[in-house]
């Protein structure tokens, strides 16, 4: 069973813009990854945030959490071509096992 | 450094036929995944060992499905045997422990006819 669901499925921006993706979870957990897939490739890790913390940067990457409504969002600035992937947020709860969430198709267009 | 290896990289096999498949972790890597994605449910996790040792194969979806880790350099996957419903991309991934970020390879693109 999943435990994220990542909204939108799919976004499509222009190169320059920033692109915003949300996922939304069930249950208390320990952190939260994001995970970034390129066609045919295996997954990426991008960022961790633990849940005591609220907001953590990487690069062009900006992570929030809120644990009150069991949400996080990725935000990519300043979007390239590069970028286009689809997005997965994973959770623990505790445990050693990752649970996955549904992902984001993300499309920049030159 | 070298990441995560799978192989192969694509199988194509009839129903019925045995399935193996391969992976290399990272080295020095204590902790070993495997997962199926598919379009319909996306990434399972199937079964993941620790310090070689199986510790959870609870998304194991049958006794047709086993998996094995001889030595803390390789793993397999093994289905016996196969069945059109199990096509999928089967990936492994290693971390260093069980709370760090996992390193996943390329995964094996498997298609049963």
């Amino acid at each position: 069973s999943q435990q994220g669901e990542e909204d939108p499925q799919a976004l499509s921006i222009q190169e320059g813009e920033n692109a915003t993706m949300n996922c939304s979870y069930k249950t208390s957990i320990n952190n939260l990854q994001w995970y970034r897939q390129n066609s045919g490739r295996g997954l990426v890790h991008l960022i961790l945030i633990r849940s005591n913390e609220r907001e953590k940067h990487s690069g062009r990457l900006r992570v929030t959490l809120d644990t009150s409504k069991k949400s996080s969002s990725l935000l990519i600035t300043a979007s390239r071509a590069a970028d286009t992937a689809s997005y997965f947020c994973a959770t623990d709860r505790y445990t050693d096992k990752l649970i996955f969430g549904t992902g984001t198709r993300l499309q920049v267009f030159p | 450094d070298a990441g995560v290896i799978q192989s192969p990289r694509h199988e194509v096999t009839e129903m019925g036929q045995e399935v193996t498949l391969r992976c290399k972790p990272i080295s020095g890597h204590d902790y070993l995944f495997w997962y199926r994605q598919t379009m319909m449910r996306g990434l399972e996790l199937l079964i993941y060992f620790n310090n070689n040792v199986p510790i959870d194969d609870s998304g194991m979806p049958e006794d047709r499905f086993s998996a094995k880790m001889p030595n803390a350099s390789f793993s397999t996957l093994k289905i016996q045997p196969s069945e059109p419903r199990d096509s999928a991309v089967y990936f492994c991934a290693s971390s260093l422990t069980g709370e760090q970020p996992q390193h996943f390879g390329d995964g094996t693109r498997l298609s049963i006819l």
